[in-house]
């Protein structure tokens, strides 16, 4: 029974392209992020919402675009996609001691 | 300087080492403190949480906290060749939508 959950694992694009990732958690949890780990492995916050809200947009260009249908989806609208945002893409949902669990990820190459 | 360092190593060790993780922080604000597991194109796995100062136990794995010295460290007895994966420790201040600062992770190598 998977707790967080990301849809497509692997997405490959073309420059300038739209593409949308999804994310689904069944923790119950009221807060959700999304985090690039780019080619050194390094996390990278993105964004938080809690319960649908934004609450954290960290400097991300605005081709991303997260929404948050209800507390348990978070997705991530990517327009005109650019050769430096191949990364993979995590979701994660926090817990009560702010521990975070995190989604198996989507490898997005753009070429 | 970084608000959290990591050697990102790999470092090698053969099977049944025990295996010591490190990580300093800046910070003095992080009061609680995390290990992810990251195996080769998987997402993290958290292992173990603590807070504050003081040592967490669980099966092969232990985490120990030292604010005084805002040092963390995870120590793995009777390691595995399954344990090999890439290890993130990662921090948060106790403060509303506080979110985690990690570290840049360290590659464990464990040989048969």
């Amino acid at each position: 029974d998977t707790a967080v959950s990301q849809t497509p694992k692997y997405l490959v694009t073309q420059m300038g392209n739209d593409k949308s990732i999804k994310c689904e958690q069944n923790l119950g949890h009221d807060t959700m992020y999304w985090y690039k780990q780019d080619s050194k492995k390094f996390l990278k916050i993105m964004f938080s919402y809690n319960n649908k809200e934004l609450i954290i947009n960290e400097t991300v260009p605005n081709r991303f675009s997260p929404k948050s249908p209800d507390k348990a989806h978070l997705n991530l609208h990517i327009n005109s996609l650019e050769l430096g945002d191949s990364a993979v893409y995590f979701c994660a949902s926090r817990g009560t001691v702010y521990e975070q669990y995190f989604g198996p990820g989507t490898r997005l190459t753009v070429t | 300087q970084k608000e959290v360092e990591q050697d990102p190593g790999p470092l090698s060790v053969p099977e049944g080492a025990i295996v010591s993780l490190n990580c300093t922080y800046s910070n003095s604000a992080f009061q609680y403190f995390m290990w992810y597991r990251q195996y080769s194109r998987k997402g993290p796995e958290l292992l173990m949480y603590t807070y504050s100062s003081g040592n967490k136990e669980d099966g092969r794995f232990t985490a120990q906290v030292d604010k005084s010295s805002k040092y963390i460290s995870l120590f793995i007895r009777d390691s595995q060749p399954s344990d090999s994966a890439t290890y993130l420790c990662a921090m948060s201040a106790r403060s509303g939508y506080s979110t985690l600062t990690f570290g840049k992770g360290t590659m464990l190598l464990v040989s048969p």
